[in-house]
C-alpha cells in the first residue's frame, strides 16, 4: 500500500461527459503527479502540484485541468470527453522540496469512454 | 536523443542469471533520473532516484548507474528470482520539472 488513494478506481461515462478524478497523497507528502497511460503509449506526465501550485505542466490537454487543495488532496477534471481519453490516470505523490524524491503511485482510475 | 528510450523491450532470463538493459535520456536539461519497477495489474513500485554523474545505488540484488554525460543508466539484478518478473521503467525529469518515461523493460524470469 503507498499511501496514495485514488477515487473512483473505475469510471465508465459517454463522449462529451466530464469527469472528476480524486487523489489524496500521501500522509506528509506536498506534491501531486498525474498520469495518464494509453493502451498504446506509455506513462505521459500531465501535470504537477506542489503545495497547491501547479509546478509543471507536461502534455495535457486543454479539456483537462487539475487543481490541489489547501488539504493537500488533488482533483484532475476532463471534460468534452472523447473516445481517445480512455486511459488508466494514475496520481502520485511525493515529499516535494529541492532535491528529487521517490514518487509513490496510486491504484489509478480506469476510465472507459463509451 | 529527444525522447526517453529503453532497450531491449522485452527480455526472459533464467532463474538464477543476472541480468541488466538501459534506459538512455537526453544529455541536456538533466535533473534527475528515476527506476520504477512495475508489475503486473500493480501501479508502480519506486526503485531508485538518480541525480549525480556517476551515482550508483543498490537495493537488495538490484542495482543502478548513471551517466549523466552520455544520457543512460543502467538496471542491473543479479541472481534473477521469479518475483522480479516484472515491467522496469525509467523516467527522465529535466531541469523545468517535466517528466518523461519510457515504455519500459518487459522482464519474464523463467523457472
Amino acid at each position: 500500500d503507498s499511501g496514495v488513494t485514488q477515487t473512483p478506481k473505475h469510471l465508465i461515462t459517454a463522449t462529451g461527459q466530464r469527469v472528476t478524478l480524486r487523489c489524496s497523497p500521501r500522509s506528509g507528502d506536498l506534491s501531486v503527479y498525474w498520469y495518464q497511460q494509453s493502451l498504446d503509449q506509455g506513462l505521459q506526465f500531465l501535470i504537477q502540484y506542489y503545495n497547491g501550485e501547479e509546478r509543471a505542466k507536461g502534455n495535457i490537454l486543454e479539456r483537462f485541468s487539475a487543481q490541489q487543495f489547501p488539504d493537500l488532496h488533488s482533483e484532475l477534471n476532463l471534460s468534452s470527453l472523447e473516445l481517445g481519453d480512455s486511459a488508466l490516470y494514475f496520481c502520485a505523490s511525493s515529499v516535494g522540496g529541492a532535491d528529487p524524491q521517490p514518487q509513490h503511485f496510486g491504484d489509478g482510475t480506469r476510465l472507459s469512454i463509451l | 536523443i529527444l525522447n526517453v528510450e529503453q532497450s531491449p523491450q522485452s527480455l526472459h532470463v533464467q532463474e538464477g542469471d543476472s541480468t541488466n538493459f538501459t534506459c538512455s535520456f537526453p544529455s541536456s536539461n538533466f535533473y534527475a533520473l528515476h527506476w520504477y519497477r512495475w508489475e503486473t495489474a500493480k501501479s508502480p513500485e519506486a526503485l531508485f532516484v538518480m541525480t549525480l554523474n556517476g551515482d550508483e545505488k543498490k537495493k537488495g540484488r538490484i542495482s543502478a548507474t548513471l551517466n549523466t554525460k552520455e544520457g543512460y543508466s543502467y538496471l542491473y539484478i543479479k541472481g534473477s528470482q521469479p518475483e522480479d518478473s516484472a515491467t522496469y521503467l525509467c523516467a527522465f525529469r529535466r531541469t523545468d520539472d517535466k517528466i518523461i518515461f519510457g515504455k519500459g523493460t518487459r522482464l519474464h524470469i523463467l523457472p
